[in-house]
């Protein structure tokens, strides 16, 4: 089973709409999770992090998180065709050891 | 703020060559510094951490080795390249605090030929 799992799409979404991304994760003891956003090409820019469970918004996007489903959600509202990228999700899954996995990362696709 | 570089950006390299990719931080110190491969079309492959100067960690047995000179800087080297290094090599620090948010540089593509 893999340590951190998501859908690889691609996800197309009408520009307006809003976006659901979605990441489950193996370890019941990660605190620490996170969304990074990779343009074609670049490398991966963090765009939200969340530590307890619920919604934390930041501008047109939220973040959800549920440990006893070990779950963890981005939506974006309003989806401009900039949001066009693929997703990373990451997870601390060796507490203390400062390191992350990463999902393999959805791509999205806002239609104009 | 900080600041993190990676040169050269872009590499063609033949198989069989040597290697030696680097990584520098500006505007913190003690930071944990990683080296990460991406495939194409595939996730992010931590190679490489460390801790602190002369500590490394190696996540995966490989050709590759990682050093770390100064406290912000972070070097990937290679004696003898393999097509499978290829890959979109980047560089991530984070602070020491127990704060898991890892920042990345711009990335090394590398071409093994």
């Amino acid at each position: 089973q893999k340590e951190v799992e998501q859908n690889s799409g691609p996800l197309s979404v009408p520009e307006g709409a809003i976006a659901s991304l979605n990441c489950t994760y193996s370890d019941r003891g990660s605190q620490s999770f996170f969304w990074y956003r990779q343009y074609s090409g670049k490398s991966p820019e963090l765009i939200m992090s969340i530590y307890s469970n619920g919604d934390k918004e930041d501008g047109r996007f939220t973040a959800q998180l549920n440990k006893a489903s070990q779950y963890v959600s981005l939506l974006i509202r309003d989806s401009q065709p900039s949001d066009s990228a693929t997703y990373l999700c990451a997870v601390e899954t060796n507490f203390g050891n400062e390191k992350l996995t990463f999902g393999t990362g959805t791509r999205l696709t806002i239609i104009p | 703020s900080q600041t993190i570089h990676q040169w050269p950006a872009t590499l063609v390299q033949p198989v069989g060559s040597p290697l030696s990719l680097e990584c520098t931080v500006e505007g913190t110190s003690n930071p944990n510094l990683y080296w990460y491969r991406q495939a194409a079309g595939r996730g992010l492959q931590l190679l490489f951490y460390s801790v602190g100067i002369g500590q490394i960690s190696s996540e995966v047995p490989q050709n590759l080795s990682a050093s770390r000179p100064q406290d912000r800087q972070f070097i990937l080297s290679s004696k003898k390249l393999l097509l499978s290094d290829s890959g979109f090599y980047l560089c991530a620090w984070s602070s020491l605090a127990g704060v898991y948010e890892q920042y990345f540089g711009p990335g090394t593509r590398l071409t093994v030929t």
